[in-house]
């Protein structure tokens, strides 16, 4: 059972488009996480949430917008996105991390295909 | 920078034999944790096995055991009996002890093949 849940599960838009990703946990996790994933390749951070505050933002395109609305969610908002935007987008969520070895969550992910 | 290197992007086993995937990494850190994920085709990264790198005891989940080695920063994942269904990408992943240390640093991950 997947315990971090994602929706949609596909998501096709065009490039002139707002849509948004949904990620939703009840385990308690203060840390919440999105990650872009291409085909065989691994998972790259975007976005961490601690606290519900933003924590890290690798340097993505602001054509993406995190929002955290509260311990349980958080969005991924997208607008005017590229081609080469498409990709697996992966939630996941953990125990504060400087408490212990606690491992990330995942979620099955939003296949995004852009048009 | 720290680093996670899987040298094999692909590995192919007998169903019920065994097989070794490989990690190595770099880090100047001396306490921090390292992880196995598996990634089947149904896209949910799931948790296979952790380890603490202050533990000298390698970690073992029912038929999955680990290797590590921290002289030699490496941390390798046995498959033991293995089966159909662990059929999968494997990525090993490492993050920092301490607080604030958010960020899990990946591999590349290795495509494993379970043959019938």
């Amino acid at each position: 059972d997947t315990e971090v849940t994602q929706t949609p599960k596909h998501l096709v838009m065009g490039m002139t488009n707002k849509k948004s990703l949904k990620c939703e946990q009840h385990m308690g996790h203060r840390a919440m996480y999105w990650y872009k994933q291409k085909a065989k390749k691994p998972p790259e951070l975007m976005f961490v949430y601690s606290y519900e505050k933003l924590s890290i933002n690798e340097s993505v395109p602001s054509r993406f917008s995190p929002e955290c609305p509260n311990s349980s969610l958080l969005n991924l908002h997208l607008h005017a996105l590229q081609p080469e935007d498409s990709a697996l987008y992966l939630c996941a969520s953990s125990q504060d991390p400087g408490r212990g070895v606690y491992p990330q969550h995942f979620g099955d992910g939003t296949r995004l295909s852009i048009l | 920078a720290q680093t996670v290197t899987q040298s094999q992007p692909e590995m192919s086993v007998q169903e019920a034999e065994t097989v070794t995937l490989s990690c190595t990494y770099d880090t100047s850190e001396s306490d921090y944790y390292l992880f196995w994920y598996k990634q089947p085709p149904s896209r949910q990264m799931i948790l296979v096995i952790r380890q603490e790198a202050y533990k000298q005891q390698n970690a073992t989940e029912n038929r999955f055991s680990v290797n590590f080695q921290k002289a030699a920063k490496s941390f390798s994942l046995k498959i033991s009996d293995s089966q159909l269904g662990d059929a999968a990408m494997y990525f090993c992943a490492y993050r920092p002890r301490g607080s604030g240390t958010y960020k899990y640093i990946f591999g590349t991950g290795t495509r494993l093949k379970v043959l019938a």
